[in-house]
């Protein structure tokens, strides 16, 4: 079975925290991908990035970074310096069936000032 | 500019009424699908289409139904046999090759009178 969990549900932190959002997924697949995706307010989901499972290097974009283990079937992703512009859900999704993508429950960050 | 526009923005339905949403895309792209999202959880798949005149099954089709007649169009009828409909729907759409990003519309928010 596919699942992706996302354990946290609400984070709260004020301005300029660092903060990680966990992702652990399950699948028998050796070839998958991972996304995650921002929901901000107005309620479309925004692509960040997209990540195979024979690539672990680890990402960095800007404030965001994303730390891929397939040992603990982990995809987590950290915002550096956060900002009240990074106040959305978040979403960690599995790709292993060529489009059918498999959401975790969102992560709902605030970031006050 | 292109992207996916879904409407309307809000939408009501009375008992025993089917209601239709709507997802257009200048995006070419040749996969849709539709998602339904409820509080506090993640998305999940009601119907995708990889190509015009042709749609499969999600999660939870039960109670909808789409058509794929032309490729920039890909309408979600929720029909009276859905019991519970009241969600946020949210349509996307993607090139088509494998475990490419998905794009997404603004989302429809669905109530009942």
């Amino acid at each position: 079975a596919q699942k992706v969990t996302q354990a946290q549900t609400e984070i709260s932190v004020v301005e300029k925290e660092d903060v990680t959002l966990d992702c652990v997924y399950e699948t028998r697949d050796t070839t998958y991908y991972l996304f995650w995706y921002k929901q901000p307010p107005s309620g479309e989901l925004v692509f960040l990035i997209r990540r195979n499972s024979f690539d672990e290097q680890n990402e960095i974009s800007g404030r965001y970074s994303w730390n891929f283990q397939k040992s603990t079937s982990s995809f987590n992703f950290t915002i550096t310096a956060s900002q009240v512009v990074d106040s959305a859900v978040y979403f960690c999704a599995l790709d292993n069936q060529g489009g059918k993508l498999i959401f975790g429950q969102g992560t709902e960050l605030s970031v006050k000032p | 500019d292109g992207g996916i526009t879904q409407s309307p923005k809000y939408l009501f339905r009375k008992e025993g009424q089917n209601v239709t949403l709507s997802c257009e895309q200048n995006l070419n792209h040749d996969a849709m699908y539709w998602y339904r999202q409820d509080p506090g959880q993640g998305l999940r798949l009601i119907y995708y289409s990889q190509i015009v005149n042709d749609f499969q099954k999600g999660d939870i089709a039960e109670g909808y139904s789409v058509s794929r007649e032309k490729k920039e169009s890909f309408p979600l009828t929720v029909t009276s046999a859905q019991k519970n409909p009241t969600a946020f729907y949210l349509c996307a759409s993607s090139p088509g090759r494998a475990h490419q990003p998905q794009h997404f519309g603004d989302g429809t928010r669905l109530s009942i009178l």
